[in-house]
This record gives C-alpha cells, sequence and structure tokens, in this order.
C-alpha cells in the first residue's frame, strides 16, 4: 500500500516534442504529490507539486494531471529541451506530520537536439 | 538562503574506518532527513529528525549513528561500514513537521564509497 509505481523506466524524446511521465498509487491516506528532478551528480530538486483538490497544475512548460478516482498522476513536459534530460521521480505523502516521500522508481528522460 | 550544503562531496573509507558526513542549513526549517540513494534507484528515507529529535528510524542498522547538534546541523556518523552500504547519501530539510508546506530541500549529496 506504500508503493508508487512509475512509468516508463526510461524515454527518449525529440527536442520541442511533449514528455509524458505516469504515476499510480495505492494510499488513499497520500494528499501530497511532487515530483522532483534530479541531474547526475546532484541532490532531487522539487519540480513541481500537487494536492489531490485540483486536477491539473501547470508552472511554465510543466503540467502535472491528477486522476483522484484512478489514483493516477502524471507530468507533462511541453515543448522539452535538452536541458531537461534528467531522471524524474514522483513521490507521494502526507501534507502533516513528518511528511514521509514514497519515491516511485524513477525515469531517465533523454531529450535529443 | 535556500540551500542544504554537504561535506565533504566525496568519501572513501575502508570498513574499519570511522567517518562523517556534514550537513547544515539555514532556512529556519526544523526537520531534517538522511537519505540513502544507490545508482538507478529513487533516494530511501533512512532518517528523520524533528526539532532535533529523531523521530523515524527506518530500521537502519547501527553502524549509521545520526546526530544534531543543534537546528541547523545533521550529521551521520559511520563506522565499520561494508561495501554494499557504497552509495549518494542525501540530506534534506523541511519546515516544521505538522504545518501545511511540505517541501522537502535535498543537498548535493555525499558520494560514499566504502572499499
Amino acid at each position: 500500500q506504500q508503493q508508487v509505481k512509475q512509468s516508463p523506466q526510461s524515454l527518449i524524446v525529440q527536442k520541442g516534442g511533449i514528455s509524458i511521465i505516469n504515476c499510480a498509487y495505492e494510499n488513499t491516506a497520500f494528499d501530497y504529490f511532487p515530483w522532483y528532478q534530479q541531474f547526475p551528480g546532484k541532490g532531487p530538486a522539487l519540480l513541481i507539486a500537487i494536492r489531490p483538490d485540483v486536477s491539473e497544475k501547470k508552472e511554465g512548460r510543466f503540467t502535472i494531471s491528477f486522476n483522484k478516482s484512478a489514483k493516477q498522476f502524471s507530468l507533462h513536459i511541453m515543448d522539452s529541451q535538452p536541458g531537461d534530460s534528467a531522471t524524474y521521480f514522483c513521490a507521494a505523502s502526507k501534507r502533516t506530520g513528518f511528511q514521509k516521500l514514497v519515491f516511485g522508481t524513477g525515469t531517465r528522460l533523454l531529450v535529443s537536439p | 538562503d535556500t540551500e542544504v550544503t554537504q561535506t565533504p562531496k566525496h568519501l572513501v573509507m575502508g570498513m574499519t574506518n570511522k567517518k562523517s558526513l556534514k550537513c547544515e542549513q539555514h532556512m529556519g526549517h526544523r526537520a531534517m532527513y538522511w537519505y540513502k540513494q544507490k545508482a538507478k534507484k529513487p533516494p530511501e528515507l533512512m532518517f528523520v529528525y524533528s526539532y532535533e529529535k529523531l523521530s523515524i528510524n527506518e530500521s537502519v542498522p547501527s553502524r549509521f549513528s545520526p546526530e544534531c547538534p543543534n537546528s541547523s546541523l545533521l550529521n551521520l556518523h559511520l563506522h565499520a561500514l561494508q561495501p554494499e552500504d557504497s552509495a549518494l547519501y542525501l540530506c534534506a530539510s523541511s519546515q516544521s513537521p505538522g504545518l501545511e508546506l511540505t517541501e522537502q530541500f535535498f543537498g548535493p549529496g555525499t558520494r560514499l564509497t566504502v572499499l
């Protein structure tokens, strides 16, 4: 019940294309869903996060879509750029308490020039 | 200052050595975390400190010993490690537990190699 499943494991997208990464969770107590971006040799950095009271959140080229009934959420990267090449982790946690993030398995994104 | 700093960046140690990892933040955060990350895997939570007290220990072996000497500092003391403990050790911090804002800020990590 604590798992967060993430797909695909790796993704190659052409410059200017749309990158889509999907995640599914089981624990209905989760109410905070962040996406982290990690470059090689660096720590993860928060990209965007959503709460289950909204179905979509957009920040620049990054959009989270959230489907509460299906217990799924996804990250869309519009106009993908080579600088977006990184590993992306979805995560889930409760908003309060000790904020134990449960991470997905990660998606390695490569945006080809 | 929205940065979590970690030292050293790289550490190589033998199985009989004792070493420490250091993490520092000056954002006034009162929750601090240690994670372990193996190559091509997500971070795995090890410890959570809340208001300088150990709140969560995810069944981590005793050869890892955390310490939070004050609200800005978090240490991880290492002793008698095994080669399988080689990994990227990440520190993170967030505002006080119980508040709505939950963003965890991660440091760059310490790359640990155990020979």
